[in-house]
């Protein structure tokens, strides 16, 4: 069984500053791991996914996440907030080798607010 | 590319009529498409995974006569929410798959009085 725990439901930055969002994963076999975006009342967005190979991924406006397989995260950042980032955030995992492929576990979502 | 469109994007409907919901991969051919409901403040929530030329699997506790799936062709799934009550109003979001990676419709809105 897989699992995701995003640690924090709700971050607020100032505009400029550091984003970091969280997510620790559980899987049985080796995951691959999304971020998505959602605004409201919208569907969700890609940001940035990780399958094989390079370990830090970098996504669309500029967020960047890192597979860290012994700390079982997958880290969201952005080096410098920016007011139109406000919006939800999802981490997920895709049990890849298992026979639910292509079935997405989703963490609890964090809100992302940006201050002026 | 990897565009999924949703139709309607918002229905309100009266109690014990069938409201259809239309999910469209607009650039690829998607054999596998799921549905999800995602209520307030709240993740999303798996309800099926739709086969083209197959029946769906839906997850457990989702009702498969309430909530009918179609996948009849490679780009079109539809989703049947059948004599609907006020508990089914929600926001609906469909995708389609390419790979390992989902992408969304925008979703729909669903009101049901």
């Amino acid at each position: 069984a897989q699992s995701v725990t995003q640690l924090g439901s709700h971050v607020s930055v100032s505009e400029g500053a550091l984003v970091l969002l969280r997510c620790n994963y559980s899987s049985s076999v080796p995951p691959y791991l999304f971020w998505y975006v959602q605004y409201p009342n919208q569907g969700l967005q890609l940001l940035l996914k990780y399958t094989t190979g390079a370990t830090l991924v970098k996504g669309i406006n500029g967020f960047e996440a890192e597979f860290k397989k012994s700390e079982t995260s997958f880290h969201l950042t952005k080096p410098s907030a920016h007011m139109s980032d406000a919006a939800e955030y999802f981490c997920a995992v895709n049990d890849a080798g298992g026979t639910s492929y292509g079935k997405l576990t989703f963490g609890q979502g964090t809100i992302l607010t940006v201050h002026p | 590319g990897a565009v999924v469109s949703q139709h309607p994007s918002r229905v309100i409907c009266k109690s014990g009529t069938s409201v259809k919901i239309e999910c469209r991969s607009l650039d690829f051919q998607a054999t596998t498409m799921f549905w999800y409901r995602q209520f307030p403040k709240k993740s999303l929530m798996l309800m099926a995974t739709s086969n083209e030329g197959s029946k769906a699997t839906y997850e457990q506790g989702v009702e498969k006569d309430k909530f009918l799936i179609n996948h009849a062709s490679l780009t079109l799934s539809t989703l049947t929410v059948t004599s609907a009550h006020p508990e089914d109003s929600s926001f609906y979001i469909c995708s389609g798959r390419i790979g390992e990676t989902q992408y969304f419709g925008p979703g729909t809105r669903l009101l049901v009085l």
